[in-house]
């Protein structure tokens, strides 16, 4: 069975363009996360969604803001890049919300703004 | 509030020796824990997990870890180390009373395994 699926891979942007990401789950997995991995700040937590709403939200601006759709692919949109916005991105995927699964994550997308 | 330290940022150890990476976290409730593994250019990969029951979990790759909540600690351990080993491993703890499902990773440790 396909694993988690993230596109596209590697991004380059320019400061202050926006960006989507996107991220297929895994088959049947309804629960979608989404983490931010940076060698400064290490791997933190942007948000969650279930049943296309959004459950949980990190501590992030509000230039990050993300969707699910019903077929539970997600996407995260950020607005007005930054330099540090450059991150890898990862997305994590659950049959259901509850912490008990552990994720499944996605290879990431390599964000580099310039 | 919940958090995960990781005792050392980098490790090395011999091929065939004793692979011990340290995992301590502070939680207010029984939290549930988990060591993960990533290799360069990819995402995290599931190694064990600890959410209740019998506090010695063994996990993929050979690797194994305690949970002994006196000394909030869950130490991943794996008897001989293998080349393939070398990795980031990363410790993360969740609160399972929470509604949402975030996780809190430490900062990693990065396993060199030298021949």
């Amino acid at each position: 069975k396909a694993g988690v699926t993230q596109t596209p891979r590697y991004l380059i942007k320019t400061r202050g363009q926006q960006v989507t990401l996107s991220c297929s789950p895994i088959s049947g997995h309804r629960s979608v996360s989404w983490y931010q991995q940076t060698p400064g700040q290490g791997l933190q937590f942007l948000f969650e969604y279930f049943s296309e709403t959004q459950r949980n939200k990190g501590n992030f601006p509000g230039r990050f803001s993300g969707r699910q759709f019903s077929n539970s692919r997600s996407e995260m949109n950020v607005s007005t890049l930054e330099l540090g916005d450059s991150a890898l991105y990862l997305c994590a995927s659950n049959p259901l919300p509850g912490s008990n699964y552990g994720y499944t994550f996605g290879s990431g997308t390599r964000l580099t703004v310039v | 509030a919940q958090s995960v330290t990781q005792l050392g940022s980098h490790v090395s150890v011999s091929e065939g020796a004793l692979v011990l990476l340290r995992c301590n976290y502070s939680s207010s409730v029984p939290p549930y824990l988990f060591w993960y593994v990533q290799y360069p250019n990819q995402g995290l990969q599931l190694l064990l997990k600890y959410t209740t029951g019998a506090t010695l979990v063994k996990g993929i790759n050979g690797f194994e870890a305690e949970f002994k909540k006196s000394e909030t600690s869950f130490h991943l351990t794996k008897p001989s180390a293998h080349m393939s080993d070398a990795a980031e491993y990363f410790c993360a703890v969740s609160d399972p009373g929470n509604t949402g499902n975030q996780f809190y990773f430490g900062t990693g440790t990065s396993l060199t395994v030298i021949p």
